[in-house]
Formats: C-alpha cells, sequence, structure tokens
C-alpha cells in the first residue's frame, strides 16, 4: 500500500502561470486535507476534501486557489495567476474517515515545492 | 479558535543529553496529538500519535506525554544522537482539522 503521492515534487512557475499540484491518496482514503508551509513557518490548513466535495475551505485565499477531489482520479490543489508569495510547500494528507473516529489517522505526503520567479 | 505554541524555537544540545519540547495549545477539546519529524526541504514523518484518552506514548527514544485539562504535550527525546537534528513539529487534531505549532528546530552537537 502506496503511501500519499504527490506530484511534482518540484515546481517551478513564473509570475502569472498556473499551478496545478496533484495528490493521490492512500489506497482506500477518501478524506483529503492541503496544507501550505511557507519558509520558515509551520504547517497551514488550506481545505479540506471529500470525495466530489469541498467539506471546509476556510484556509484557502479567496482568489486564485481552487481545489478538487473528483471520483476518479487524485485530488488537484490549482494556483492561477501565481505570485511570488505563492513560493512555498504544499503538503497533501488523506485519511480514511473523518479526523476524530476511533483511531484514524492523517498521513502526510513528501509536499511540492512550489518555486515562483 | 485553536492555537498551537511550541516551545522553545529553536534549540542546540551536546550529543547525549535528554532533552524535552514543550507544546501547548489553546482548546482541550482535540481528539488526538501528534508529534512529527521534518528534514530541512523533507516532508513529514510521524513519531508519535496520542488519542485524547491516552496519557503517553513511546517509541525507541522517544517519550511523548499528553494533559488535554491543562493543554500541553511534551516529547521527550534520551540519550540524544547528531541524526535526531530536525524540526519537531506538534500538531492536534479538532473538528477534521490538523493544527500545527511552527515547530521546534533541533540542532544536536557532536
Amino acid at each position: 500500500n502506496a503511501g500519499v503521492m504527490q506530484n511534482p515534487r518540484h515546481l517551478v512557475r513564473r509570475r502569472g502561470q498556473e499551478a496545478r499540484l496533484r495528490c493521490s491518496p492512500m489506497k482506500g482514503h477518501s478524506h483529503v486535507y492541503w496544507y501550505r508551509q511557507l519558509p520558515e513557518e509551520g504547517l497551514k490548513f488550506m481545505v479540506y476534501l471529500q470525495k466530489e466535495n469541498i467539506i471546509d475551505e476556510s484556509g484557502m485565499p479567496k482568489e486564485r486557489f481552487s481545489a478538487e477531489f473528483p471520483k476518479e482520479g487524485p485530488s488537484i490543489l490549482r494556483i492561477q495567476q501565481v505570485v511570488r508569495g505563492d513560493s512555498a510547500a504544499y503538503f497533501c494528507a488523506s485519511s480514511p474517515g473523518s479526523l476524530g473516529g476511533t483511531n484514524t489517522e492523517a498521513f502526510f505526503g513528501q509536499g511540492t515545492r512550489l518555486t515562483v520567479v | 479558535k485553536q492555537e498551537v505554541t511550541q516551545i522553545p524555537a529553536a534549540l542546540s544540545v551536546p550529543e547525549g543529553e535528554n532533552l524535552v519540547l514543550n507544546c501547548s495549545f489553546t482548546d482541550s477539546a482535540i481528539y488526538n496529538l501528534q508529534w512529527f519529524r521534518q528534514d530541512p526541504g523533507k516532508g513529514l514523518t510521524s513519531l508519535l500519535l496520542i488519542q485524547s484518552s491516552q496519557r503517553e506514548q513511546t517509541s525507541g527514544r522517544l517519550n511523548a506525554s499528553l494533559d488535554k485539562s491543562s493543554g500541553r504535550s511534551t516529547l521527550y527525546i534520551a540519550a540524544s544522537q547528531p541524526g535526531d537534528s530536525a524540526t519537531y513539529l506538534c500538531a492536534v487534531v479538532g473538528n477534521d482539522k490538523i493544527i500545527f505549532g511552527k515547530g521546534t528546530r533541533l540542532h544536536i552537537l557532536p
């Protein structure tokens, strides 16, 4: 059972381009969480999704950022018209059920490091 | 709103010493607490997870305790080694969200 897979591991985009970050959850996991880590900062919650539904997007910037988790395929975090301040590590986690259930744990991927030049 | 604070922000100790990293959180309504390790430019490695009903967990030289009522957790590292140098992150789970502290950057001096 492979872990949470994120790709690409490193992504370089010029200002104004679009960035698409992909996250394949662990097998059997239907809950996905995206986090952003700015340099020298902790991880900040962005969005929580279940298959085909956004459950909590309270941490998502209001503009340019969107996320989806379709019925088939990986979860996608999309950043339009990237700016230098979007440079960060973006981590995805998945869990088999709602966090807070007995023995439900989230597992993290290795992250995608986005650099905007 | 849950806030997680880790003290100290950075720590340098000689090899072989025992050390304690501290984590505090403002809302005691948590499901569990987890300690992670992060090496520079790398992902997260889960070290220990403590369910809210538990008081501590141990793995090798690591021991983590949880006092929900006071909103505190400690990570104890015994007989530290240079390979323990990393950033240690404390995270609490509540309301389908994991809230992280900013971490403690640990440097073990050979």
